[in-house]
Protein backbone atom coordinates (compact mmCIF):
# COMPACT_ATOMS: atom_id res chain seq x y z
CA UNK A 1 0.00 0.00 0.00
CA UNK A 2 1.39 3.32 -0.82
CA UNK A 3 1.98 5.69 1.63
CA UNK A 4 1.57 9.29 1.65
CA UNK A 5 3.15 11.12 -0.99
CA UNK A 6 4.28 14.58 -1.57
CA UNK A 7 5.48 16.37 -4.55
CA UNK A 8 7.94 18.28 -5.28
CA UNK A 9 10.63 16.73 -2.75
CA UNK A 10 12.67 20.01 -2.98
CA UNK A 11 10.91 23.91 -4.05
CA UNK A 12 13.40 26.67 -4.59
CA UNK A 13 12.01 29.97 -5.64
CA UNK A 14 12.48 33.38 -5.50
CA UNK A 15 10.31 36.37 -3.34
CA UNK A 16 7.18 36.97 -4.81
CA UNK A 17 6.98 33.89 -6.66
CA UNK A 18 3.72 31.56 -6.55
CA UNK A 19 4.51 27.72 -5.01
CA UNK A 20 1.87 25.09 -5.21
CA UNK A 21 2.73 22.23 -3.05
CA UNK A 22 0.67 18.81 -3.20
CA UNK A 23 -0.32 15.94 -1.83
CA UNK A 24 -1.53 12.38 -1.97
CA UNK A 25 -2.97 10.73 0.75
CA UNK A 26 -3.35 7.17 1.89
CA UNK A 27 -6.60 5.93 -0.25
CA UNK A 28 -9.54 5.97 1.67
CA UNK A 29 -8.18 8.63 4.31
CA UNK A 30 -10.69 10.98 4.99
CA UNK A 31 -8.50 13.07 7.07
CA UNK A 32 -5.84 14.93 5.48
CA UNK A 33 -3.26 17.68 7.52
CA UNK A 34 -0.77 19.94 6.75
CA UNK A 35 1.91 20.72 9.33
CA UNK A 36 5.23 22.64 8.71
CA UNK A 37 8.36 23.30 10.67
CA UNK A 38 10.00 26.57 9.70
CA UNK A 39 14.09 27.15 10.52
CA UNK A 40 14.66 26.37 14.05
CA UNK A 41 11.11 26.09 15.04
CA UNK A 42 9.35 23.01 15.90
CA UNK A 43 6.80 21.01 13.44
CA UNK A 44 3.40 23.12 13.70
CA UNK A 45 0.09 22.51 12.49
CA UNK A 46 -1.50 24.24 9.73
CA UNK A 47 -4.75 22.56 8.78
CA UNK A 48 -7.38 19.68 8.62
CA UNK A 49 -9.33 18.32 6.32
CA UNK A 50 -12.12 16.26 6.32
CA UNK A 51 -12.94 14.62 2.94
CA UNK A 52 -12.96 18.26 0.89
CA UNK A 53 -14.05 20.45 3.67
CA UNK A 54 -11.34 22.29 5.74
CA UNK A 55 -12.18 21.51 9.45
CA UNK A 56 -9.69 23.85 11.25
CA UNK A 57 -7.39 26.30 9.54
CA UNK A 58 -6.30 27.95 12.89
CA UNK A 59 -2.62 26.86 12.17
CA UNK A 60 -2.26 28.77 8.49
CA UNK A 61 -0.28 31.96 8.88
CA UNK A 62 -2.23 34.18 6.85
CA UNK A 63 -3.70 34.81 3.58
CA UNK A 64 -0.92 34.38 1.37
CA UNK A 65 -1.44 30.55 1.78
CA UNK A 66 -4.27 28.64 0.22
CA UNK A 67 -5.19 25.23 0.67
CA UNK A 68 -7.59 23.33 -1.45
CA UNK A 69 -8.63 19.40 -1.35
CA UNK A 70 -11.03 19.13 -4.24
CA UNK A 71 -13.32 15.84 -4.41
CA UNK A 72 -11.74 15.03 -1.28
CA UNK A 73 -8.93 12.90 -2.68
CA UNK A 74 -5.42 15.02 -3.05
CA UNK A 75 -4.35 18.22 -1.37
CA UNK A 76 -2.82 21.06 -2.53
CA UNK A 77 -1.13 23.81 -0.46
CA UNK A 78 -0.54 27.52 -2.81
CA UNK A 79 2.00 29.71 -1.18
CA UNK A 80 1.42 33.50 -2.67
CA UNK A 81 3.60 35.28 -2.76
CA UNK A 82 5.97 33.71 -1.25
CA UNK A 83 8.26 35.43 1.67
CA UNK A 84 11.82 34.67 3.09
CA UNK A 85 9.79 33.52 6.26
CA UNK A 86 7.94 30.62 4.48
CA UNK A 87 11.15 28.68 3.96
CA UNK A 88 11.01 25.42 5.95
CA UNK A 89 9.59 21.96 5.48
CA UNK A 90 6.23 20.89 4.68
CA UNK A 91 4.59 17.84 5.77
CA UNK A 92 1.30 16.08 4.70
CA UNK A 93 -0.29 13.17 6.97
CA UNK A 94 -3.47 11.59 6.81
CA UNK A 95 -5.76 9.26 9.02
CA UNK A 96 -8.59 7.49 8.41
CA UNK A 97 -10.48 9.10 11.15
CA UNK A 98 -9.98 11.88 13.50
CA UNK A 99 -9.98 10.31 17.03
CA UNK A 100 -7.83 10.53 19.63
CA UNK A 101 -6.74 6.69 18.80
CA UNK A 102 -6.15 6.89 14.82
CA UNK A 103 -2.82 7.20 13.99
CA UNK A 104 -1.26 9.66 10.99
CA UNK A 105 0.67 9.03 8.32
CA UNK A 106 3.35 11.74 7.36
CA UNK A 107 4.87 11.79 4.12
CA UNK A 108 8.35 13.26 3.78
CA UNK A 109 7.86 16.60 2.81
CA UNK A 110 8.52 19.01 0.65
CA UNK A 111 12.00 21.07 1.44
CA UNK A 112 10.50 25.09 0.34
CA UNK A 113 13.17 27.40 -0.20
CA UNK A 114 12.47 31.11 -0.53
CA UNK A 115 15.21 33.02 -1.38
CA UNK B 1 2.45 24.96 22.95
CA UNK B 2 4.07 21.36 23.50
CA UNK B 3 3.16 20.35 27.36
CA UNK B 4 6.18 17.80 27.69
CA UNK B 5 9.53 18.03 28.55
CA UNK B 6 12.18 15.90 26.75
CA UNK B 7 16.22 16.04 27.41
CA UNK B 8 17.48 18.23 23.76
CA UNK B 9 20.09 14.90 23.23
CA UNK B 10 20.76 11.33 24.15
CA UNK B 11 23.12 8.70 23.11
CA UNK B 12 23.16 5.06 22.54
CA UNK B 13 25.50 1.52 21.81
CA UNK B 14 23.91 -0.31 18.97
CA UNK B 15 22.21 -3.27 20.37
CA UNK B 16 21.67 -1.46 24.26
CA UNK B 17 18.34 -0.76 25.06
CA UNK B 18 17.54 3.03 24.64
CA UNK B 19 15.34 4.62 27.20
CA UNK B 20 14.10 8.10 26.40
CA UNK B 21 12.32 9.86 29.13
CA UNK B 22 9.77 12.51 29.04
CA UNK B 23 7.86 14.69 31.45
CA UNK B 24 4.18 15.83 31.35
CA UNK B 25 3.68 16.53 34.69
CA UNK B 26 0.29 18.54 33.66
CA UNK B 27 -0.91 16.20 31.71
CA UNK B 28 -4.64 15.60 32.58
CA UNK B 29 -7.01 12.20 32.73
CA UNK B 30 -8.49 13.19 29.71
CA UNK B 31 -5.41 12.96 27.56
CA UNK B 32 -3.07 10.04 25.85
CA UNK B 33 1.05 10.20 25.13
CA UNK B 34 2.41 9.85 22.14
CA UNK B 35 5.90 8.88 21.04
CA UNK B 36 6.68 9.59 17.03
CA UNK B 37 9.94 9.96 15.40
CA UNK B 38 11.47 11.55 12.47
CA UNK B 39 14.74 10.53 11.02
CA UNK B 40 16.49 12.74 8.89
CA UNK B 41 14.91 13.90 5.35
CA UNK B 42 11.39 12.03 6.46
CA UNK B 43 8.03 12.60 8.25
CA UNK B 44 6.96 11.95 11.50
CA UNK B 45 6.77 8.08 11.81
CA UNK B 46 4.19 7.36 14.59
CA UNK B 47 6.01 4.65 17.12
CA UNK B 48 3.18 3.90 20.34
CA UNK B 49 0.63 5.11 22.16
CA UNK B 50 -0.88 4.37 25.37
CA UNK B 51 -3.06 6.17 27.84
CA UNK B 52 -2.25 4.34 31.83
CA UNK B 53 -1.23 1.29 31.43
CA UNK B 54 2.14 0.09 29.67
CA UNK B 55 2.31 -0.51 25.91
CA UNK B 56 3.95 -2.52 23.73
CA UNK B 57 4.38 -2.76 20.39
CA UNK B 58 6.76 -4.33 17.45
CA UNK B 59 8.51 -1.27 17.81
CA UNK B 60 9.04 -0.35 21.28
CA UNK B 61 7.64 -0.32 24.93
CA UNK B 62 6.13 2.46 26.91
CA UNK B 63 6.45 3.02 30.37
CA UNK B 64 3.96 5.27 31.83
CA UNK B 65 4.50 6.36 35.69
CA UNK B 66 1.04 5.58 37.94
CA UNK B 67 1.00 9.76 38.09
CA UNK B 68 0.80 9.56 34.72
CA UNK B 69 3.62 12.57 35.15
CA UNK B 70 5.68 11.34 33.31
CA UNK B 71 7.23 8.07 30.86
CA UNK B 72 10.10 6.51 28.86
CA UNK B 73 9.86 4.82 25.62
CA UNK B 74 12.18 1.92 25.19
CA UNK B 75 13.49 0.60 22.35
CA UNK B 76 15.15 -2.90 23.43
CA UNK B 77 17.94 -3.18 20.66
CA UNK B 78 18.66 -0.06 19.19
CA UNK B 79 20.47 -0.15 15.32
CA UNK B 80 21.89 2.70 13.60
CA UNK B 81 18.55 2.88 11.92
CA UNK B 82 17.23 4.12 15.01
CA UNK B 83 18.92 7.58 14.86
CA UNK B 84 15.88 9.95 15.02
CA UNK B 85 14.51 12.81 17.02
CA UNK B 86 11.56 11.14 19.10
CA UNK B 87 8.77 13.39 19.94
CA UNK B 88 6.48 12.77 23.23
CA UNK B 89 3.32 13.98 22.40
CA UNK B 90 0.00 14.45 25.08
CA UNK B 91 -2.68 14.23 23.00
CA UNK B 92 -6.71 14.99 24.13
CA UNK B 93 -8.71 11.77 24.01
CA UNK B 94 -11.26 13.86 22.90
CA UNK B 95 -12.95 16.89 22.28
CA UNK B 96 -12.63 19.66 19.79
CA UNK B 97 -8.79 19.82 18.68
CA UNK B 98 -7.83 16.06 19.35
CA UNK B 99 -6.59 15.54 16.18
CA UNK B 100 -3.93 17.96 16.23
CA UNK B 101 -0.34 17.12 17.03
CA UNK B 102 1.38 19.32 18.95
CA UNK B 103 5.44 18.82 18.61
CA UNK B 104 8.26 20.22 20.88
CA UNK B 105 11.54 19.95 20.42
CA UNK B 106 12.10 16.11 21.00
CA UNK B 107 15.12 14.10 21.65
CA UNK B 108 17.91 13.85 19.16
CA UNK B 109 18.93 9.98 20.01
CA UNK B 110 22.39 9.34 17.98
CA UNK B 111 23.19 5.06 17.85
CA UNK B 112 26.68 4.88 18.00
CA UNK B 113 28.26 1.88 16.66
Amino acid sequence: EAGVTQFPSHSVIEKGQTVTLRCDPISGHDNLYWYRRVMGKEIKFLLHFVKESKQDESGMPNNRFLAERTGGTYSTLKVQPAELEDSGVYFCASSLGATTNEKLFFGSGTQLSVL
Amino acid sequence: DAKTTQPPSMDCAEGRAANLPCNHSTISGNEYVYWYRQIHSQGPQYIIHGLKNNETNEMASLIITEDRKSSTLILPHATLRDTAVYYCIVRPRSGGSNYKLTFGKGTLLTVNP
